[in-house]
């Protein structure tokens, strides 16, 4: 079956300008995580729903970064004046309910890059 | 905090030798740990995992791990590796009951 899918898969973007990402989970997964993958590091949680309800934020780097789910499937990471310090891969997962049991399912990623 | 540190970035190993991949956490109560695999452009893939239970975990592609709680460690482990197991491996932790905390990355080369 199909797995997590994101748009586009590379962006390029000068800074200051407004970029959104896209994230089409599992159909029927509940929870979606956004992850930030710098070069050279390990992902970094981001931001974590269960339906259309954002359950934590506590990873958003700043204000600059809002992320949406409306009806509870689709998803989309929004970056506004983006920095350069934004450029990186920006990973989505998707799984069938929340809680340590159930597996993550990552997406490719966008890799987004700041000029 | 609950964290997770890869002491290696790189691991060579010739096919058909043993390969391991280490992990040590620190978490304050139960550890919930994963070991997952990052192939180029492509997402991460889902290797294993250890809630509770046995303390050897095995997982996809003949992969296991080893928890132990004496030495805080959750090292991935493959009798006989294989060329088409060089990738990029991490290791998680869950801080709480959903998001992952990863390991920076340990990237594996299987020579022939």
């Amino acid at each position: 079956g199909a797995g997590v899918s994101q748009s586009p898969r590379y962006k390029v973007a000068k800074r200051g300008q407004d970029v959104a990402l896209r994230c089409d989970p599992i159909s029927g997964h509940v929870s979606l995580f956004w992850y930030q993958q710098a070069l050279g590091q390990g992902p970094e949680f981001l931001t974590y729903f269960q339906n259309e309800a954002q359950l934590d934020k506590s990873g958003l780097p700043s204000d600059r970064f809002f992320a949406e789910r409306p009806e509870g499937s689709v998803s989309t990471l929004k970056i506004q004046r983006t920095q350069q310090e934004d450029s990186a891969v920006y990973l989505c997962a998707s799984s069938l309910a929340g809680g340590v049991t159930y597996e993550q399912y990552f997406g490719p990623g966008t890799r987004l890059t700041v000029t | 905090a609950q964290s997770v540190a890869q002491p290696e970035d790189q691991v060579n190993v010739a096919e058909g030798n043993p390969l391991t991949v280490k992990c040590t956490y620190s978490v304050s109560g139960n550890p919930y740990l994963f070991w997952y695999v990052q192939y180029p452009n492509r997402g991460l893939q889902f290797l294993l995992k250890y809630i509770t239970g046995d303390n050897l975990v095995k997982g996809s592609y003949g992969f296991e791990a080893e928890f132990n709680k004496s030495q805080t460690s959750f090292h991935l482990k493959k009798p006989s590796a294989l060329v088409s197991d060089s990738a990029l491996y991490f290791c998680a932790v869950s801080p709480s009951d959903y998001k992952l905390s990863f390991g920076a990355g340990t990237t594996v080369t299987v020579r022939a």
